[in-house]
């Protein structure tokens, strides 16, 4: 079954402060790996979609790579509008749905 | 181009009352899920639809949950008699068909059972 771990669960930094979210994922047969945002009180925003190792996304302060075991969302300098929760998201060869994480609640202080 | 459209935005129903969503699709996009979302929780699958069919409804409990797709575009979920578990969101999203593309999601659904 495609399971998929997130850490930390919660990372407060301030204004400019880099760093990385993990995503680690187990699948049999690795589709995409995608990596959403989640307002309060919204739906998940799609921001990235992973095919293979090695490949790396880039959106603004955001950067999605990959290997063969986990995802990587590296923050850098970000802002307060950075805050949000980051979910990552994996689909297996044979299965169309999406498994989730639990979710990185990120917050950023000014 | 619109995006996946839910209404409800918010419901608030007594328990063992009946209560359904609604969702309207990207255009052109054939693939439907339904997903529920506890709080602090990431979203877990409750239904896939391919077009009008139902391919992936492991996940449904099917003694108070039912869905429908009719015409292969909107869909409806509807839960008969709710129970105070049942209070979470409720998210639908779409994609295209026989692609390992991204799903977009609606706003969502927030169910509150008293």
């Amino acid at each position: 079954e495609d399971q998929v771990t997130q850490s930390p669960e919660a990372l407060r930094l301030q204004e400019g402060e880099s760093s990385s979210l993990n995503c680690s994922y187990t699948v049999s047969g690795l589709r995409g790996l995608f990596w959403y945002r989640q307002d309060p009180g919204k739906g998940p925003e799609f921001l990235f979609t992973l095919y293979s190792a090695g490949e790396e996304k880039e959106k603004e302060r955001l950067k999605a790579t990959l290997t063969k075991k986990e995802s990587f969302l590296h923050i850098t300098a970000p802002k307060p509008e950075d805050s949000a929760t980051y979910l990552c998201a994996v689909k297996g060869q044979g299965a169309q749905k999406l498994v989730f994480g639990q979710g990185t609640r990120l917050t950023i202080n000014p | 181009e619109a995006g996946v459209v839910q209404s409800p935005r918010y419901k608030i129903i007594e328990k063992k009352q009946p209560v359904a969503f609604w969702c309207n699709p990207i255009s052109g996009h054939n693939t439907l899920y339904w997903y529920l979302q506890n709080l602090g929780q990431g979203p877990e699958l409750l239904i896939r639809y391919e077009n009008e069919e139902a391919v992936d409804d492991s996940q449904l409990p099917k003694d108070r949950f039912s869905a429908e797709r009719l015409k292969g575009v909107d869909s409806t979920l509807k839960i008969q008699p709710a129970e105070l578990g049942d209070s979470a969101v409720y998210l639908c999203a779409s994609s295209q068909r026989d692609k390992n593309t991204e799903a977009f999601f609606g706003q969502g659904t927030r169910l509150t059972v008293v």
